[in-house]
């Protein structure tokens, strides 16, 4: 089975501009959730997504959106970058909402200059 | 709210030597608690996991940790490290209800073994 597949998996882009990631949940799966690690603030949860829903946010600023497509395919976008957006983006997936073992891409890494 | 420290943010070890990294939680509700490792330039993979039962945990690539809930710690060891073992440890935490997706990362340790 294939595991969870995001891409890009490098980006760079400049201060202002927009940007969306992209998230292929493993086959089955239906919930998504994204994650931003910094070296400054570790791994940090965005949200997660579950049928196309928004089930759980993380505290982050309304500049990080996402969605979840009827597939479960997910995207996250994030608009006006700042520098401190530079971070490595992961997606995990899991089977359903009650059982909590996520499975981890490899990440997207985003550069801000 | 739930928080994860661990303790060591570097652990040097020489090949073949036992290595124990620690980790302590704190939470108001119950929690599951999960070790993940990410080597450079990937995403995390999830060592092991405890979710109820025996408090000795056993994972892949023969890690193993101990739940122990009166000192609130998860604490992961291996027996005799391999250079492969090189890579960034994680502990983590997730509160046991069913909606519950959110996970709290420890600020990680990094394990680097000498030859």
């Amino acid at each position: 089975k294939a595991g969870v597949t995001q891409t890009p998996r490098y980006l760079i882009k400049t201060r202002g501009q927009q940007v969306t990631l992209s998230c292929s949940p493993i086959s089955g799966h239906r919930s998504v959730s994204w994650y931003q690690q910094t070296p400054g603030q570790g791994l940090q949860f965005l949200f997660e997504y579950f049928s196309e829903t928004q089930r759980n946010k993380g505290n982050f600023p309304g500049r990080f959106s996402g969605r979840q497509f009827s597939n479960s395919r997910s995207e996250m976008n994030v608009s006006t970058l700042e520098l401190g957006d530079s971070a490595l983006y992961l997606c995990a997936s899991r089977v359903a909402e009650s059982y909590n073992e996520q499975f981890f891409g490899p990440g997207t890494r985003l550069t801000v200059l | 709210a739930q928080s994860v420290t661990q303790l060591d943010s570097q652990v040097p070890v020489f090949e073949e030597a036992p290595v124990e990294l620690r980790c302590n939680y704190s939470s108001s509700v119950s929690v599951y608690l999960f070790w993940y490792v990410q080597y450079p330039n990937q995403g995390l993979q999830l060592l092991l996991k405890y979710l109820s039962g025996s408090t000795l945990v056993k994972g892949i690539n023969g890690f193993e940790a101990e739940f122990n809930k009166s000192q609130t710690s998860f604490h992961l060891r291996k027996p005799s490290v391999h250079i492969s073992d090189t890579a960034e440890y994680f502990c983590a935490v997730s509160e046991v209800r069913s909606s519950a997706s959110k996970i709290i990362f420890g600020s990680g340790t990094r394990l680097s073994i000498r030859p």
